[in-house]
């Protein structure tokens, strides 16, 4: 079991662009989150998914902010337009196993 | 609404001294709580968790944490800290009924640890 492995780890980019950030979840997990981690906020929950289908999206900032799980293998959070106050990073989760992380910079 | 608190921002201890991370919670029911390690980098790691039964629960690396319920409370503990222990803790509670299932997290506790 891999765990749960997002991508990109890393990624600068300059403000305006679109950004999207991806997570593979373990198998067998109803459960999927986001979470963005800043020094000024700490840990936030911005949306989390049961059965693919999202329950609670109270946490996404704006409307520049979406996220979808097509499926149980795969999940995205996707920003647009990025400014660099979405600078921070971006975790996924199932229930007590988290994903390395995406350090995202804007520009 | 449950809330977690963890006092203590930061803390320094001697390598081979005890530790102790302080947490507090506020939950209506019977609370799930956990405590994980994050290295700088990386996602947060299960410490350990506790649902129901012994207070006293074990988890990885030897820690272990102490649930207090008069107290409102689920402190962190290990005897002897190791260099490695360097790292921020996160204490969480969880709110599960129905269709939910979130997890609150604490500030964090920033470890160093001194030779």
């Amino acid at each position: 079991d891999a765990g749960v492995i997002q991508s990109p780890r890393h990624e600068v980019t300059e403000m305006g662009q679109e950004v999207t950030l991806r997570c593979k979840p373990i198998s067998g997990h109803d459960y999927l989150f986001w979470y963005r981690q800043t020094m000024m906020r700490g840990l936030e929950l911005l949306i989390y998914f049961n059965n693919n289908v999202p329950i609670d999206d109270s946490g996404m900032p704006e409307d520049r902010f979406s996220a979808k799980m097509p499926n149980a293998s795969f999940s995205t959070l996707k920003i647009q337009p990025s400014e660099p106050r979405d600078s921070a990073v971006y975790f996924c989760e199932q229930p007590q196993h988290f994903g390395d992380g995406t350090r995202l910079s804007i520009l | 609404a449950q809330s977690v608190t963890q006092p203590d921002i930061h803390i320094t201890v001697s390598e081979g001294a005890s530790l102790e991370l302080r947490c507090n919670y506020s939950y209506g029911a019977t609370p799930y709580l956990f405590w994980y390690v994050q290295s700088p980098g990386q996602g947060l790691q299960l410490l350990l968790k506790y649902f129901s039964g012994d207070t006293l629960v074990q988890g990885i690396k030897g820690f272990e944490a102490e649930f207090k319920r008069s107290q409102s409370s689920f402190n962190l503990r290990k005897p002897s800290v190791h260099w490695s222990d360097a790292a921020e803790y996160f204490c969480a509670v969880l709110n599960s009924g129905g269709s939910n299932y979130k997890l609150t997290f604490g500030k964090g506790t920033l470890l160093t640890v001194n030779p």
